[in-house]
């Protein structure tokens, strides 16, 4: 079975710019929570989809969104990128259920210049 | 809210040494509690969970018991080996479902031989 891919791997973008991750999850998971990490403020939960709605949300400004499509593919976007938003975007998957195992996938570092 | 406080790092053993990293968590309700492990260039992986107190969580030798009297989920090993070297990240679970996660600032483990 195929794990979680993150793409791309890494980016490099300037202040003010956009910018869209993407994460597919593993086959039949229906969850997809998108996390931030960083050496300062470490892993912080950003948001969760399951089956397209968004179900849970972290503390994150406006700028931070996200979508789930019908194949359990999603994308998070970032708007006019600042330089604190430099940092690992780690994408995990489970099935949906209560207290399941999160699949984290490997991350795309994300610099912002 | 909801936090996660771990003991900093980095946590220096030699092959065989006892560990124990220490976690304790500040949450309203009854969250689930996890420990995953973070290898060097690689995603995080579930180490152990529990669900409710008095709950143990062991696997590959590490063992983490859920305390509600003293709100903690230390992690311990009795024996650990160069492989154990990596990132260990205590977490409680929040949110609908308990699928938002809120990770403690990671410890970091250096076993040599």
């Amino acid at each position: 079975k195929a794990g979680v891919t993150q793409t791309p791997r890494y980016l490099i973008k300037t202040r003010g710019q956009q910018v869209t991750l993407s994460c597919s999850p593993i086959s039949g998971h229906r969850s997809v929570s998108w996390y931030q990490q960083t050496p300062g403020q470490g892993l912080q939960f950003l948001f969760e989809y399951f089956s397209e709605t968004q179900r849970n949300k972290g503390n994150f400004p406006g700028r931070f969104s996200g979508r789930q499509f019908s194949n359990s593919r999603s994308e998070m976007n970032v708007s006019t990128l600042e330089l604190g938003d430099s940092a690992l975007y780690l994408c995990a998957s489970q099935s949906g259920g209560r207290n399941e195992k999160l699949f984290f996938g490997s991350g795309t570092q994300l610099s912002v210049l | 809210g909801n936090s996660v406080t771990q003991m900093e790092g980095p946590v220096t053993l030699s092959e065989e040494a006892f560990l124990t990293i220490n976690c304790t968590y500040t949450a309203t309700g009854y969250p689930s509690l996890f420990w995953y492990v973070q290898y060097p260039g690689e995603g995080l992986q579930l180490l152990l969970k529990a669900t409710k107190a008095d709950d143990k969580g062991s696997n590959k030798g590490f063992e983490a018991t859920y305390r509600k009297e003293t709100t903690s989920f230390h992690l311990e090993k009795g024996s650990v080996q160069v492989s154990d070297s990596a990132v260990y990240f205590c977490a409680l679970s929040e949110g609908q479902a308990g699928t938002a996660l809120i990770f403690g600032k990671g410890t970091t483990l250096s076993v040599s031989s």
